[in-house]
């Protein structure tokens, strides 16, 4: 069965630290994973996804197939990152249905 | 339009009443979605549409929840006899190839039952 994982549901770094913001999931075949974000008062919207393979405010993440893992990281946390992020997963069984996970709030302090 | 739309923004209402949530999808997306977000509890997907085709509903949670969609366009969620149990933010979403998988959100619905 489809399934992601996001062990914390907070997680609180002071600025300038490093941040990893963890995501495990369960798929039989080959998944598409996506990093979703919601500031304070804003709308839930795309931060990454796996095949671009690009750096996004400083964020990145790396599938790794064998772990089953998609973590988040960015080397120097911001106070502007503070948010909701949210893992998600699609794959193209059953349509193009999206999984998210229970999602991690980060809170970054000065 | 400039992004998906969904009203009312906030809805509270009395158990036991029905309610209809509306979602007005990016123009020309072909695929949306219905999400309840609660706190604590994530994204909890409710149902997908995708062009013609027999929507996914395997995430509504009981017979109480139904969802259309009208013309390939605009879709409503309706709830039938509310309990204090679905007050949660409903959000919508929508998506169109080439980038099928990526979902473009609403501001959402915030319904309080009382």
């Amino acid at each position: 069965a489809q399934r992601v994982t996001q062990p914390e549901k907070l997680l609180s770094v002071f600025k300038g630290a490093p941040v990893e913001l963890k995501c495990n999931y369960s798929y039989s075949g080959s998944p598409e994973l996506f990093w979703y974000v919601q500031y304070s008062r804003q709308r839930l919207q795309l931060l990454l996804r796996h095949i671009s393979r690009e750096s996004i405010k400083g964020f990145t993440a790396d599938l790794n197939k064998g772990e089953t893992s998609f973590h988040l990281k960015k080397p120097f946390a911001q106070e502007e990152d503070s948010a909701m992020y949210y893992c998600a997963l699609s794959g193209n069984t059953g349509g193009f249905k999206t999984i998210f996970g229970a999602g991690t709030r980060l809170f970054v302090k000065a | 339009g400039a992004g998906v739309s969904q009203s009312p923004s906030n809805k509270v209402t009395e158990k036991g009443k029905d309610v209809e949530l509306r979602c007005d999808p990016i123009s020309g997306h072909t695929a949306l979605y219905w999400y309840r977000q609660s706190l604590g509890q994530g994204l909890e997907f409710l149902i997908y549409f995708q062009g013609n085709s027999a929507p996914d509903k395997s995430g509504l949670p009981s017979d109480r929840f139904s969802a259309e969609r009208t013309g390939g366009s605009v879709s409503t969620l309706t709830i039938q006899r509310t309990q204090q149990e679905d007050s949660a933010v409903y959000l919508c979403a929508s998506s169109s190839p080439p980038n099928q998988n990526i979902q473009y959100f609403g501001a959402g619905t915030r319904l309080s039952v009382l």
